[in-house]
């Protein structure tokens, strides 16, 4: 199994400013993902966060809102920019691991509150 | 369009009964299906998974059903627990695919 570390757990943001998000494994993994979830709403996939390459978003998510670093195996960030209280929700970064690489792992999440 | 779908209602149940959580899905293929347990201020944990080509998976307490044809999955806890009581989320991986894409959850409330 893996164990993943995300920071900040919450944070209170301004509108118009950005915050990075990152998130560490304990071990090396094939894939990491970064999930939005509102409340009472199910996770929605932002992008996969390739190492040594541009991550790839899913509809309705763009680089310059969302960029994301994955400079190696164990390690990536997620900045959310440009903040608006539309942008207020919990941030997970998820996992899947070499050996088990059909699961994922989760990190605790970022609660993001913007006012 | 593509969907998945759980009971958006909490489920209330007594302790020792069995809870039953249901996920259907709609313009899928999926690979496989997984069933996730998520408690308030953490992220989701793995449970179970279960393969297209599986009716059935068991672990513990847990029981896991596919149904390729109704496009379900039926997600049982047995003899439940207080510490039972969390939100369960399906999550289906498409054929071919890698990304797993999430159900909004039940929330499951097992009373002593």
């Amino acid at each position: 199994s893996a164990v993943i570390s995300q920071k900040p757990s919450r944070d209170i943001c301004q509108r118009g400013t950005s915050l990075t998000i990152q998130c560490q494994v304990d071990s090396q993994v094939t894939m990491m993902f970064w999930y939005r979830q509102q409340p009472g709403q199910s996770l929605t996939l932002i992008a996969t966060a390739n190492q040594g390459s541009e991550a790839t978003y899913e509809s309705g998510f763009v680089i310059d809102k969302f960029p994301i670093s994955r400079p190696n195996l164990t390690f990536s960030t997620l900045t959310v920019s440009n903040m608006s209280p539309e942008d207020s929700s919990i941030y997970l970064c998820s996992a899947m691991g070499t050996a088990t690489n059909e699961k994922l792992f989760f990190g605790s999440g970022t609660q993001l509150s913007v006012l | 369009s593509q969907k998945i779908e759980q009971n958006s209602e909490a489920l209330n149940i007594q302790e020792g009964k069995t809870a039953t959580l249901t996920c259907n899905y709609t313009n899928y293929s999926p690979a496989y299906l997984q069933w996730y347990r998520q408690d308030p201020g953490r992220g989701p944990v793995f449970l179970l998974l279960i393969r297209e080509n599986e009716k059935e998976k068991r672990k513990e307490r847990l029981k896991v059903t596919f149904d390729t044809t109704l496009k379900q999955s039926l997600f049982h806890i047995t003899a439940s627990q207080p510490a039972d009581s969390a939100t369960y989320l399906c999550a289906l991986v498409a054929t071919g695919g890698f990304k797993t894409i999430f159900g909004a959850g039940t929330r499951l409330f097992v009373k002593a």
